[in-house]
């Protein structure tokens, strides 16, 4: 079964710093990786996927994630943080890649927090 | 393109009672899949259905149950609610088997009390 670990509930940056949040998967095929943000009371918008071709995925607003075979992470950056990316991030999995469908495992969620 | 579409977005129930969610998904979207969100347990999936059939189903009880009709609308169904259902509920459409990316209504917040 797929599952998903999410390092860290909480990330604090400083708005223009650097923003890592991590996420390490385990698959027993090749996955097929998704980030989603939720703001608060609203639904998820996806910001980036992985599905087994460019190893280094760009995304919206400025985010993208490297796919790591051999660390089986998937950790999402951006180079300088802005305050309206205070949110929750979720890390996903797909149970089914390449069926065309599409359940999806999620981690835990990791809150962003930007101070100016 | 509207987006995907819930309601009623929110809810309040008493314990015991039954409700029922509606989810519109986007135009042409074919599968629709959806989630609970609890502080606790985090996003968890309930099931998936395509072409008015249930193709995939979480790890919750037999209270929960839903639906599909045939112009791709969904609805999920919770008998005898608990306390512990209180819960986001999302759903998701997409342009499965084309595509597996899925798109995310806001949500039907329920609070049993």
């Amino acid at each position: 079964a797929q599952s998903v670990t999410q390092l860290g509930s909480h990330v604090s940056v400083s708005e223009g710093a650097l923003v890592l949040l991590r996420c390490n998967y385990s698959s027993s095929v090749p996955p097929y990786l998704f980030w989603y943000v939720q703001y608060p009371n609203q639904g998820l918008q996806l910001l980036l996927k992985y599905t087994s071709a460019a190893t280094l995925v760009k995304g919206i607003n400025g985010f993208e994630a490297e796919f790591k075979k051999s660390e089986t992470s998937f950790h999402l950056t951006k180079p300088s943080a802005h305050m309206s990316d205070a949110a929750e991030y979720f890390c996903a999995v797909s149970d089914t890649p390449g069926s065309g469908y599409s359940t999806l495992t999620f981690g835990k969620g990791t809150m962003l927090l930007v101070s100016p | 393109k509207a987006g995907v579409t819930q309601t009623p977005r929110y809810l309040i129930k008493t314990r015991g009672q039954q409700v029922t969610l509606s989810c519109s998904p986007i135009s042409g979207h074919r599968s629709v899949s959806w989630y609970q969100q609890t502080p606790g347990q985090g996003l968890q999936f309930l099931f998936e259905y395509f072409s008015e059939t249930q193709r995939n189903k979480g790890n919750f009880p037999g209270r929960f149950s839903g639906r599909q009709f045939s112009n791709s609308r969904s609805e999920m169904n919770v008998s005898t609610l608990e306390l512990g259902d209180s819960a986001l509920y999302l759903c998701a459409s997409s342009l499965a088997p084309v595509s597996n990316e899925q798109f995310f209504g806001p949500g039907t917040r329920l609070t049993v009390l």
